[in-house]
């Protein structure tokens, strides 16, 4: 597809299980982002992958919370241990370097 | 210090009519970008405007323009001709570089409600 796209749309979990979050970026784009966007708040940002540089990992709140990204392509958001206060939508971005960040649909993540 | 500054919650305006949505910001970058998102009740984030710290003039797309006062730090947007499908959520941004990263800081959001 031409856009930024994840899965799930949707996640119902319970208190500490694992999740996995997915984002396809736009084919091309050498820089993917994570951000969280808790309910009626702005956006956090997570993480920041830039071609084969090191990812910049300064907004995860915590060692729970990882991020891999393969190349230049997929990106997988882990949540080990999930606690309620994770509920959020995850959005993911995509842009060429230091252009314009496109946005995919985001991840409701929902932790009973 | 917050680094984005959207100071209004919510706004009305009616159809037709122009719009304009507050944001300041704080950098002592000399080179930053700031933009613009719309966020519908969907959830997904529309990117609408974009305007370079370097760039002279101010950036119009469509019925979207910025309005940049450098000086001042303040990159408003302005919606002409109001229209339903305005009704959202518009969150303010800026790019700052961060070593070889490009990270965007945003702002709370103001929720524009355009009514007949």
């Amino acid at each position: 597809g031409a856009g930024v796209s994840q899965s799930p749309s949707n996640k119902v979990t319970e208190k500490g299980k694992d999740v996995e979050l997915r984002c396809d970026p736009i084919s091309g784009h050498t820089a993917l982002y994570w951000y969280r966007q808790r309910l009626g708040q702005g956006l956090e940002f997570l993480i920041y992958f830039q071609g084969n540089s090191a990812p910049d990992k300064s907004g995860l709140p915590s060692d729970r919370f990882s991020a891999e990204r393969t190349g230049e392509s997929v990106s997988t958001l882990t949540i080990q241990r999930t606690q309620q206060e994770d509920s959020a939508v995850y959005l993911c971005a995509s842009s060429s370097q230091r252009d314009t960040q496109y946005f995919g649909p985001g991840t409701r993540l929902t932790v009973l | 210090a917050q680094k984005i500054t959207q100071t209004q919650p919510g706004m009305f305006v009616q159809e037709k009519e122009a719009v304009t949505l507050d944001c300041t910001y704080d950098t002592s970058d000399p080179s930053y970008g700031l933009f613009w998102y719309k966020q519908p009740s969907s959830g997904e984030m529309i990117f609408l405007i974009y305007q370079g710290s370097y760039d002279q003039q101010n950036a119009t797309e469509g019925r979207y323009s910025l309005n940049f006062q450098k000086a001042r730090k303040s990159a408003n947007l302005v919606i002409s001709a109001s229209q339903l499908g305005d009704s959202a959520m518009y969150f303010c941004a800026m790019r700052e570089r961060v070593g070889t990263a490009s990270k965007l800081t945003f702002g709370t959001g103001t929720r524009l409600q355009v009514t007949l």
